[in-house]
């Protein structure tokens, strides 16, 4: 399983554009990459997950390079309820799934 | 859809007493995970369940923690006996495949 290394947290301010990328630099062929978001008092909810180039849904974009070593998660004018925990996980779900989630980076959405 | 179900959703008890957490997975779910999480880190997986067989239960320490899912829906987590180290959040999560996993509240257990 690929390791992950992304910032411990950030600070933003509501309407910019927050970008949060993470290093998987031992990434495997089958592995996707899948982010999570947390916030307190709750378990992480699923947000957005890619193999390669650009994937965007209704809450973020997620931005691959070519060599996949890593990925950058894009949200677009934060509010203050962006404010959690946001983890990057690196798998392959040919191998029974087994995630593990890292520390995660604390983003902070100020007025 | 009815999400992931906890309970109890806090929990204090005393060190070297016992504690049970109950978890019911989104339905139609084969895959179902209990994972631990200490405050300020991500979740660790204690327990992997494909229906009611173990999948992975390499990071369970098993000289206290017993999980089962009965029937392959239901499942339990029990800690006995109960240490310092042990106060965290219990999160289960259930899946139908393993990048898409829906986690429920958690339970806070706090030992004393």
């Amino acid at each position: 399983l690929a390791k992950t290394t992304q910032p411990i947290s950030m600070d933003s301010y509501e309407g910019q554009e927050v970008n949060i990328t993470c290093s998987h630099n031992n990434i495997a062929t089958n592995d996707y990459i899948t982010w999570y978001q947390q916030f307190p008092s709750q378990g992480p909810r699923f947000i957005i997950q890619g193999y390669k180039t650009k994937v965007t849904n209704e809450v973020a974009s997620l931005f691959i390079p070519a060599d996949r070593k890593s990925s950058t998660l894009s949200l677009p004018r934060v509010s203050l309820s962006d404010t959690a925990v946001y983890y990057c996980l690196v798998g392959d779900a040919g191998s029974q799934g087994n995630l593990i989630f890292g520390k995660g980076t604390k983003l902070s959405v100020k007025p | 859809e009815a999400g992931v179900a906890q309970s109890p959703r806090y929990k204090i008890i005393e060190k070297r007493q016992s504690v049970a957490f109950w978890c019911n997975p989104i339905s139609g779910h084969a895959t179902l995970y209990w994972y631990q999480q200490i405050l300020g880190q991500g979740p660790k997986l204690l327990i992997q369940f494909q229906n009611n067989g173990v999948v992975d239960d390499s990071q369970l320490p098993k000289d206290r923690f017993s999980a089962e899912r009965l029937k392959g829906v239901d499942s339990t987590l029990k800690i006995q006996p109960a240490k310092l180290e042990d106060s965290a959040v219990y999160l289960c999560a259930s899946s139908f495949n393993p990048y898409t996993q829906y986690f429920g509240p958690g339970t806070r257990l706090t030992v004393l």
